[in-house]
């Protein structure tokens, strides 16, 4: 079946202007998260989304970043103001459920959206 | 806080070796393991996890242990072949949404 997409793959912005980013989780996954992978780094925590609701927001670096996610599907990742640290590439998951009775869903990853600020 | 130690960051084995990556995770109510491969360009694929109540899960030439008392967990990879190059990370959840903690990532590089 269809997988995690992501769109845009690339984008490349100047800094200061803001930018969209779109994640399309797996049909019936419930949870979904967004992580950035930094230059030669680990994955970062972004946000993540029970249905709508967003329960943990703690990973957002700063109030430039915001997401929202509509009809249990679809999310969009925001950066305002962008900023040359913000470069990275930006992947979303999705899991079933989330976390059920202490049972942790597998997270199945898109291929990112790589953004680079100029 | 939670954080995840990785080692090593670059391995290189010839092709029929085992190779070995190990974590060490912080957070005493971790109770979820996963390790991903990422290939060049793509996201992060899923190849084995462990939960905390058993201590050894074998897929094939993949395996993972787990050491709660230790807060250790290592992937261990038999008769490597050139196409197991990658990037492998390791994380940890303990978290009742269920986010991951990753590790730094380990390049594995298998030479035929």
């Amino acid at each position: 079946g269809a997988g995690v997409s992501q769109s845009p793959s690339n984008k490349v912005t100047e800094k200061g202007k803001d930018v969209e980013l779109r994640c399309d989780p797996i049909s019936g996954h419930t949870a979904l998260y967004w992580y950035r992978q930094s230059l030669g780094q680990g994955l970062e925590f972004l946000i993540y989304f029970q249905g709508n609701s967003a329960p943990d927001k703690s990973g957002l670096p700063s109030d430039r970043f915001s997401a929202e996610r509509t009809g249990g599907s679809v999310s969009t990742l925001t950066i305002q103001r962008t900023q040359q640290e913000d470069s990275a590439v930006y992947l979303c998951a999705s899991s079933l459920a989330g976390v059920r009775l202490a049972h942790t869903d597998t997270q199945y990853f898109g291929p990112g959206t790589r953004l680079t600020v100029l | 806080g939670e954080n995840v130690e990785q080692h090593p960051s670059t391995l290189s084995v010839q092709e029929g070796d085992s190779a070995v990556i190990k974590c060490t995770y912080s957070d005493s109510a971790s109770n979820y393991f996963p390790w991903y491969k990422q290939e060049l360009g793509k996201g992060p694929q899923l190849i084995i996890d462990i939960r905390s109540n058993v201590g050894e899960k074998k897929d094939q030439r993949i395996a993972v242990t787990l050491n709660k008392t230790a807060k250790h967990f290592s992937l261990h990879i038999t008769e490597t072949q050139p196409e197991d190059s990658a990037v492998y990370f390791c994380a940890s959840s303990a978290s009742n949404t269920g986010k991951l903690i990753f590790g730094q990532g380990t390049t594995l590089q298998v030479k035929p």
